[in-house]
């Protein structure tokens, strides 16, 4: 199985402010990457896919990056309502395997 | 406007069997592959099974092949997941997922159902 390693578990930023999450495969997936968003308490939503790919209705602020093994998802201008939990997925190889997420809050 | 209601979830016993349903609007259900992945209490995503568009090729990871089965019935827009021989790890919130177009991107998700499988 392809394995997803996030980095950070958790992170910490100011309004306004930039962040990036990393999301590392254990094998090539060429691409073949999405992110998701899950708010407190509510199902997780598509942002990004194919890596870069922003999915309908998601703000421009979000963009995705990355290649080979290694991913990114940026969020500029970071607004209160992006709080949450951000998952990377891959669907190159059967199981589809997902990151362990990483947590983001308000400082 | 799409939407996905999940019902079935409930407490049961170890080794009894739960059968989960989605019922799905809004869109045209025949055309997209489904799928159910599960959060276990504070944990990360598990993509769960798969089904394709006329329920001929469904596809499960190791932690459920042969315990779990996806079906769908496309008359009544409702994907189905029937699990037996329930163990204490299949503990989660289980949701079901639309597939984008046809890449295994989850574009819309139900509100997701609680099983708990405890004695």
């Amino acid at each position: 199985d392809i394995q997803m390693t996030q980095s950070p578990a958790s992170l910490s930023a100011s309004l306004g402010e930039t962040v990036t999450i990393e999301c590392l495969a254990s094998e090539d997936i060429y691409s073949n990457l999405a992110w998701y968003q899950q708010k407190p308490g509510k199902s997780p939503q598509l942002l990004i896919y194919y890596a870069n790919s922003l999915n309908d209705g998601v703000p421009s602020r979000f963009s995705g990056s990355g290649s080979g093994t290694q991913y990114s998802l940026k969020i500029n201008s970071l607004q209160s309502e992006d709080v949450s939990i951000y998952f990377c997925q891959q669907n190159y190889d059967s199981p589809w395997t997902f990151g362990g997420g990483t947590k983001l809050e308000l400082k | 406007e799409v939407q996905l209601v999940e019902t079935g979830g409930g407490l049961v016993q170890p080794g009894r069997s739960l059968k989960l349903s989605c019922v799905a609007s809004g869109f045209t259900f025949s055309s997209y592959w489904m799928y159910w992945i599960r959060q276990a209490p504070g944990k990360g995503l598990e993509w769960v099974s798969s089904i394709n568009t006329d329920g001929g090729s469904t596809y499960y990871p190791d932690s459920v092949k042969g315990r779990f089965t996806i079906s769908r019935d496309n008359a009544e827009n409702t994907v189905y997941l029937q699990m037996n021989s329930l163990r204490s790890e299949d503990t989660a919130t289980y949701y079901c997922a639309k597939d984008r177009e046809g890449e295994g991107y989850f574009d819309y998700w139900g509100q997701g159902v609680m099983v708990t499988v405890s004695s």
